[in-house]
């Protein structure tokens, strides 16, 4: 099946910084990624789209200036949580619409964010 | 909002056929349903999609009756590591609305 490759796994960072958080198609073409947020015993909550080449559409509530999407390519996406605060801890996960198969929804491992 | 409503969680002992049920009443024509699973820390895995009447692979089969109101995720003979929280989603093509996760179900296998 398609891979999703997202980056880092952990990243424990300091209150202010930013941190960028990756996320590739290997094999596929993906034209819209997305990305979520995921709390401990909660559902996953989309936090934005993002299109190739455009700018991302952000979900309500989801403030655009702090998680700042860049979608470069058919196979990167970019998320950065910028000066992050300890409420911004939490498991952020990408996924990838493929091109071709546009019903199939792929999704990396995650990253857990955990903000000093 | 998710289109979808699943039970909050179910408990299974080893060895049982489970069978978790997904309701979709606004599914529109074009729609598929898809299964994801989820364990702790780690992103959906793809199970099994569908469009209508049933679909089986390797890991799971898909009952999908004929209004396509509802869906069924069968899985025959549970082990301890199928503990892990399962989701339906319906439509990933037609529209971002259909990318909101609902509660999933949460399925507990005892020894």
């Amino acid at each position: 099946g398609a891979v999703v490759s997202q980056h880092p796994s952990r990243v424990i960072c300091k209150s202010g910084t930013s941190v960028k958080i990756e996320c590739r198609s290997l094999d596929f073409q993906a034209t819209t990624m997305f990305w979520y947020r995921q709390f401990p015993k909660q559902s996953l909550m989309l936090m934005a789209t993002s299109n190739e080449g455009s700018k991302a559409t952000y979900e309500q509530g989801v403030e655009k200036d702090k998680f700042l999407i860049n979608h470069a390519s058919l196979t990167l996406s970019t998320l950065t949580v910028t000066s992050a605060h300890p409420e911004d801890s939490s498991f952020y996960i990408c996924s990838a619409r493929d091109r071709l198969e546009r019903e199939k929804l792929f999704f990396g491992s995650g990253t857990q964010l955990s903000v000093l | 909002l998710a289109k979808t409503t699943q039970p909050i969680s179910m408990d299974s002992y080893e060895g049982q056929e489970v069978n978790i049920t997904c309701s979709h009443n606004n599914i529109a024509t074009n729609d598929y349903i898809t299964w994801y699973q989820q364990f702790p820390s780690q992103g959906p895995r793809f199970i099994i999609q569908g469009y209508k009447t049933k679909v089986t692979n390797e890991v799971a089969s898909l009952f999908i009756p004929a209004d396509r109101k509802s869906s069924t995720l069968s899985l025959p003979r549970v082990s301890l590591s199928d503990t892990a929280v399962y989701y339906c989603l319906v439509g990933i093509e037609t529209g971002a609305n259909n990318l909101f996760f609902g509660t999933g179900t949460r399925l507990t296998v005892i020894p």
